[in-house]
């Protein structure tokens, strides 16, 4: 019963580089969310897919990308890593519910996967 | 804008003595509101949550919370901490509006001494 993956654990860049973080549910879950974890500063929502097909902002999403594959799988983009973008990132899900409906469920969380941006 | 409010960065209880977190939150209407806990390491697992109904909720692991609408508050209480409840615990709401959008609060570690 695997819910959440997202890979890698760990990853180490390079100001500039880039990179891309995977999540896939097994949950069939229509929404799909990213979020980054400060110390301080909670979680904050980076970018949310509520169903297959579509994306929208959350509440940082600058030097972000995401791409909804299909509806298992929701990645995040990192075009060109910043040191300001060393954070915990998780990827979660959450269901079941239509795009735009009222929300009846409840957010099913990954492990993170820790960035640092040198 | 919503937002939610975790006011206590810190808490350092006895093993055995009573829990109270404390959750505020703005938003223009009754949004659904939860308590996720986070251990060291981990994901973030839902304690419990409010959607409608009896304002008093009851989670796992012998937590509970209780809405208060004219306060705006969602504290999570426990009769009795046990060591294993050392952990980070979020608050969160979601709108009701749009369905999809969840925001937590800063979070609240908990420290439990024997």
């Amino acid at each position: 019963n695997a819910g959440v993956t997202q890979t890698p654990k760990f990853q180490v860049l390079k100001t500039g580089q880039s990179m891309t973080l995977q999540c896939a549910q097994d949950m069939n879950h229509n929404s799909m969310y990213w979020y980054r974890q400060d110390p301080g500063m909670g979680l904050r929502l980076i970018y949310y897919s509520a169903s297959e097909g579509t994306t929208d902002k959350g509440e940082v999403p600058n030097g972000y990308n995401v791409s909804r594959l299909n509806k298992r799988e929701f990645s995040l983009r990192l075009e060109s890593a910043a040191p300001s973008q060393t954070s915990v990132y998780f990827c979660a899900s959450s269901g079941p519910g239509l795009a735009g409906g009222p929300y009846t469920g409840e957010l099913f969380f990954g492990e993170g996967s820790r960035l640092t941006v040198l | 804008a919503q937002s939610v409010t975790q006011p206590d960065i810190h808490i350092t209880v006895s093993e055995g003595a009573s829990l109270e977190l404390r959750c505020n939150y703005s938003y223009g209407a009754t949004p659904y509101l939860f308590w996720y806990v986070q251990s060291p390491g981990q994901g973030l697992q839902l304690l419990l949550k409010y959607f409608s109904g009896d304002t008093l909720v009851q989670g796992i692991k012998g937590f509970e919370a209780e809405f208060k609408r004219s306060q705006s508050s969602f504290n999570l209480r426990k009769p009795s901490v046990h060591w294993s409840d050392a952990a980070e615990y979020f608050c969160a709401v979601g709108k009701r509006s749009t369905g999809n959008q969840f925001y937590f609060g800063t979070g609240t570690s908990l420290t439990v001494i024997p």
